[in-house]
């Protein structure tokens, strides 16, 4: 089974529209950490935000915030006020509690576009 | 501080030959990290060091090895290259604190074209 699952292939939105990207995951262990990560097409993978599996509040960082609802194991984020700066592949990461390991699994990706 | 830094950025090599590419960690980085990415599989993990040892290993097969370094730079090795190798191969480092909130810092990678 999948562990990371995206399920919008490309989302469009337009400039200063808020959108949110999906991101439903699949563990058994009690302690993993989410990640989101967005890929422009240069390639690098620039880390946006964090989230733990024990964090009572969903985290935020600028722009950028994630919708973290546990029970449905999913942590979708949220960009407020999107820019043409934004456009992007967005992914989706977890790493679960193995003491010692850094591996992230990914999904697939988003791609993201915003239009003027 | 300079960020995980790759080379070469771009390669281009025929079936059979084989490649070695490197990663430079962020300083006090102590894990480095492999991925692959490709169209089609989407990014997939390879291997990751810590403290010149692996530690952890992807389904990849015997032709792509690894190796950290004592300064925590490491190379990565695939041999007798295919062309289903061609990809955009990430590097990442973290410090390896052990715990889930472990952020790794991704490198420009390294696009391999196998012709």
């Amino acid at each position: 089974a999948q562990k990371i699952t995206q399920t919008q292939p490309g989302m469009f939105v337009q400039e200063k529209e808020a959108v949110t990207l999906d991101c439903t995951y699949d563990t058994s262990d009690p302690s993993y950490g989410l990640f989101w990560y967005k890929q422009p097409s240069s390639g690098e993978m620039i880390f946006l935000i964090y989230q733990g599996s024990y964090d009572q509040q969903n985290a935020t960082e600028g722009r950028y915030s994630l919708n973290f609802q546990k029970a449905r194991k999913s942590a979708n984020l949220v960009i407020s006020a999107s820019q043409l700066g934004d456009s992007a592949m967005y992914f989706c990461a977890m790493r679960e509690g193995v003491v010692g390991y850094s591996t992230l699994t990914f999904g697939k990706g988003t791609m993201l576009l915003v239009s003027p | 501080k300079a960020g995980v830094t790759q080379t070469p950025r771009y390669l281009i090599k025929t079936r059979g030959q084989q490649v070695t590419l490197s990663c430079s960690p962020i300083s006090g980085h102590r894990s480095v990290s492999w991925y692959q990415q490709t169209p089609g599989q989407g990014l997939q993990f390879l291997f990751e060091y810590f403290s010149e040892t692996q530690r952890n290993k992807g389904n990849f097969p015997g032709r792509f090895s690894g190796r950290q370094f004592s300064n925590s730079r490491s190379e990565m090795n695939v041999s007798t290259l295919e062309l289903g190798d061609s990809a955009l191969y990430l590097c990442a480092s973290s410090l390896a604190k052990g715990t889930s909130s472990d952020e790794q810092f991704f490198g420009p990678g390294t696009r391999l074209t196998v012709l």
